[in-house]
């Protein structure tokens, strides 16, 4: 069964520091990965995805993860982080070999950041 | 991509009553999905919602208690039945795996 593990509950960073978010899943097949954040009393917003090709995916806001599949990892980074950056980051993997099918979470990092 | 609206986008309700929640995409999808959201939790997935059939649910959800509606492509409902606290939660719609609603924050007394 699919599932997706983010180690770290909680990360906090001085504003203009680097970011790595961690995730790690469970698939047999070729996943197809997510990442969205979540600010206080928000939707979900996609920050980027991987479905196959370039294993380095760019995304908005400056972020980018890159699909490992040795490691059934596809951690989440950014160069320098800002203080807007503050928020809920989910991983998440899509189910059933489709691109439109239903998705497994983490369990969530929340991200503290420093001024 | 898709847009998608839901309505209501925050209620407070009594235990014992009943909440349907719309959700709206600007354009036609295959796949659409409800997700539930306790409080300081991720994302559980309720049902996928079949256009013109019973929707699909996952292991603890059940149709009397989440009854869902999908008349056609770009529209679908939830209902959250005999509301208890332990409902309260932010429900949120999906639409083709990576598009999201706002989600419906739900608070039952």
């Amino acid at each position: 069964a699919q599932s997706v593990t983010q180690p770290d509950i909680h990360i906090t960073v001085s504003e203009g520091a680097s970011l790595e978010l961690r995730c790690n899943y469970s698939y047999g097949a070729t996943p197809y990965l997510f990442w969205y954040v979540q600010s206080p009393g928000q939707g979900l917003q996609l920050l980027l995805k991987y479905f196959s090709g370039d294993t380095l995916v760019q995304g908005i806001k400056g972020f980018e993860a890159e699909f490992k599949r040795s490691q059934s990892s596809f951690n989440l980074r950014k160069p320098s982080v800002h203080w807007s950056d503050a928020a809920e980051y989910f991983c998440a993997v899509g189910a059933g070999g489709s691109t439109l099918g239903r998705l497994y979470f983490g369990r969530g990092t929340q991200l503290t950041v420093w001024p | 991509s898709a847009v998608i609206s839901q309505k209501p986008s925050r209620d407070i309700c009594q235990r014992g009553t009943s909440l349907t929640i719309q959700c709206q995409v600007d354009s036609q999808v295959t796949m659409m999905f409800w997700y539930r959201q306790q409080p300081g939790q991720s994302l559980t997935l309720i049902a996928t919602a079949n256009q013109g059939s019973e929707a699909t649910y996952e292991s603890g959800f059940v149709i009397d208690k989440f009854p869902i509606s999908r008349p056609n492509l770009t529209f679908s409902t939830l209902t959250v039945s005999n509301m208890s606290p332990e409902d309260s939660s932010i429900y949120l719609c999906s639409a083709d795996t990576q598009y999201f609603g706002p989600g419906t924050r739900l608070t039952v007394l």
